[in-house]
């Protein structure tokens, strides 16, 4: 089965621009997560979809935004960027909570951006 | 609140070595979920092991052994006769309720050979 792909894998952009990056699941998995990573934050959760609606967020300002499509792939986009947005994005799939059982998220390579 | 509390930021040892990597958490709940994720240098997360918080049993995998204690709210994670291969950053995590994984800061362990 393939594992949780990410798309660009590289990206650079300037301040004030906006980015959107693409995630696409395990196939059969339905929830998206996605997290930033820094060298001074670590690993955040930014927010998760689920069934094309967004479950849970994290606390990020609004210009962090993402959906989620019928087949499950999802995009997060970032508008007005800022020289801290510079992160590793991953993306992680899972088949949800159900029940009472929380299931385990299967992480993607990551989005490399860098804001200049 | 959640937290997970990895005290050591990085650990290096040689080669054939056993080296434990601690990992301290904190919830309210007493339903929750624990992890182990590698991160080698090519920057994806990489699931090692799952644990609820009704299962305390110990679990080896091959070179590979965790410790959960509920007593202490630990959950170790000690690698026999390492390998330089199990270089990388090990992150340990905590979920519970919502689809949100709490992270700790990371451990970096570098094996030299």
């Amino acid at each position: 089965k393939a594992g949780v792909t990410q798309t660009p894998r590289y990206l650079i952009k300037t301040r004030g621009q906006q980015v959107t990056l693409s995630c696409s699941p395990i196939s059969g998995h339905r929830s998206v997560s996605w997290y930033q990573q820094t060298p001074g934050q670590g690993l955040q959760f930014l927010f998760e979809y689920f069934s094309e609606t967004q479950r849970n967020k994290g606390n990020f300002p609004g210009r962090f935004s993402g959906r989620q499509f019928s087949n499950s792939r999802s995009e997060m986009n970032v508008s007005t960027l800022e020289l801290g947005d510079s992160a590793l994005y991953l993306c992680a799939s899972s088949l949800r909570y159900q029940g009472g059982r929380q299931e385990t998220q299967y992480f993607g390579p990551g989005t490399r951006l860098l804001v200049l | 609140a959640q937290k997970v509390t990895q005290a050591q930021t990085e650990i290096s040892v040689v080669e054939k070595e056993d080296v434990t990597l601690d990992c301290v958490y904190e919830t309210r709940d007493t339903t929750y979920y624990l992890f182990w994720y590698k991160q080698p240098p090519s920057g994806e997360l990489v699931f090692l092991i799952r644990r609820n918080s009704f299962d305390e049993q110990n679990e080896i995998s091959g070179r590979y052994s965790w410790n959960f204690q509920k007593s202490t709210s630990s959950f170790n994670f000690t690698i026999t006769a390492s390998q330089v291969v199990d270089s990388a950053v090990y992150f340990c995590a905590l979920i519970q309720g919502a689809q949100k994984l709490v992270f700790g800061q990371g451990t970096r362990l570098t094996i030299n050979p």
